[in-house]
């Protein structure tokens, strides 16, 4: 149980186009969800958390007109990266928690940002 | 002063050895614990959660929990080349929906 999926796990684009992130809870309802960034060698930071019908909440230091989330269901949670750069390009991480109870944070496998 | 510690590492152990990843925290209202297996390139995997003080055992793994210490061990009995990877520790407060995750302890094991 408590599978996250996230899609796409790969993707390349060119500078100054936009990218969408998609997270899913595939078998329990999440209100709350986490954005992670991770550069190579360096340790998970989160980003922002994602919160099913209302506004995201951004880490300090995260634009939240770059980094737009967006939180329609109880099951997807969106990240977009707008304007891409090549600083951009990462390693994106998506988790949840079912919503009742206090259940750890699954982690999706991630989507590896190229922006050339 | 960071809120989850662990030793960047790299530890090293020879296979068929325990493996011992230690974590501090600075929250004394927290009040779950986790850790996490990381891969080189791939996203975190659970291993263990912990919430009482006192041992958990799963397999060849223990968790370890001192709150009154704040502190938080992972052991591995009969480490194995595949269980090298970066072990990261996460806590979260009571209350609150954020974990905070430690920077991750490297470990290798040596066959």
């Amino acid at each position: 149980g408590a599978v996250v999926s996230q899609h796409p796990s790969r993707v390349i684009c060119k500078s100054g186009t936009s990218v969408k992130i998609e997270c899913r809870s595939l078998d329990f309802q999440a209100t709350t969800m986490f954005w992670y960034r991770q550069f190579p060698k360096q340790s998970l930071m989160l980003m922002a958390t994602s919160n099913e019908g209302s506004k995201a909440t951004y880490e300090q230091g995260v634009e939240k007109d770059k980094f737009l989330i967006n939180h329609a269901s109880l099951t997807l949670s969106t990240l977009t990266v707008t304007s891409a750069h090549p600083e951009d390009s990462s390693f994106y991480i998506c988790s949840a928690r079912p919503t009742l109870g206090d259940s750890p944070l699954h982690f999706g496998n991630g989507t590896r940002l190229t922006v050339t | 002063q960071k809120e989850v510690e662990q030793n960047s590492g790299p530890l090293s152990v020879p296979e068929g050895a325990i493996a011992s990843l230690n974590c501090t925290y600075s929250d004394r209202g927290s009040q779950s614990f986790f850790w996490y297996r990381q891969y080189s390139g791939k996203s975190p995997e659970l291993i263990m959660f912990i919430y009482s003080n006192g041992d958990k055992e799963d397999g060849r793994f223990t968790a370890q929990l001192n709150k009154a210490s704040q502190y938080v061990s992972l052991l591995i009995r009969d480490s194995q080349p595949s269980d090298s990877a970066t072990y990261l520790c996460a806590v979260k407060s009571g209350g609150y929906q954020k974990v905070t995750f430690g920077t991750g302890t490297k470990l290798q094991v040596i066959p």
